[in-house]
């Protein structure tokens, strides 16, 4: 079962441009990750952020969490080509035991020159 | 290098043809999983493992078979491949399951079942 949903499918920016995905869940969670994936290769982890934080920065990635509208978002601020990939969020549900990262069917992001 | 190591990364074999793709870590990991990935689909999970010995059915293990002798292996078993079960295959690891640290993901596995 999918618990996680991205949104947009598809976004395509400018390099220099700030990109900013969704993502809305489900049931409870221990915590949420997000993850990005280069054309068919190994996902790659992003961040982690637990139930009880509201917001947590890594480099250019902020990600927020709202528990109570169960939704997250990724903002990658001065994007560059480099950013061009998949993005998915996880969630690891409070049923789940620790055994099960749930993945949504990603955000597609494209940054032009 | 820490790394997840899947062989082989394509693989192209006839419907009913027995095949095991492997899937090593360097981490020392206590957690392992397999997930396929179809379009529109997304990630799902077929089987984990939280440590030698201990294996169990995530969302579609229906077709799949999965050991965990060692820590630092775990393969996937498809023991009567068919065609639904092209996909593109992900093994991935973690310390210790998924609720305090993240997957650490091999490169892809690519099947094709004709």
């Amino acid at each position: 079962s999918q618990q996680g949903e991205e949104d947009p499918q598809a976004l395509s920016i400018q390099e220099g441009e700030n990109a900013t995905m969704n993502c809305s869940y489900k049931t409870s969670i221990n915590n949420l990750q997000w993850y990005r994936q280069n054309s068919g290769r190994g996902l790659v982890h992003l961040i982690l952020i637990r139930s009880n934080e509201r917001e947590k920065h890594s480099g250019r990635l902020r990600v927020t969490l709202d528990t109570s509208k169960k939704s997250s978002s990724l903002l990658i601020t001065a994007s560059r080509a480099a950013d061009t990939a998949s993005y998915f969020c996880a969630t690891d549900g409070l049923t789940g035991g620790g055994n099960k990262l749930t993945f949504g069917t990603g955000t597609q992001l494209k940054v032009e020159l | 290098e820490a790394q997840v190591t899947q062989n082989p990364r394509y693989l192209i074999t006839v419907t009913g043809k027995k095949l095991t793709v492997t899937c090593s870590q360097n981490m020392n990991h206590e957690y392992m999983s397999w997930y396929r990935q179809d379009p529109g689909l997304g990630l799902r999970q077929i089987y984990y493992s939280m440590n030698v010995e201990v294996t169990d059915k995530g969302d579609v293990p229906e077709g799949y078979k999965v050991s965990r002798k060692e820590k630092r292996n775990f393969p996937l078993i498809l023991e009567s491949p068919s065609p639904n079960q092209t996909s593109l295959y992900f093994c991935a690891s973690s310390f210790r399951g998924v609720s305090s640290s993240p997957l650490h993901f091999g490169n892809g596995t690519r099947l094709t079942v004709t």
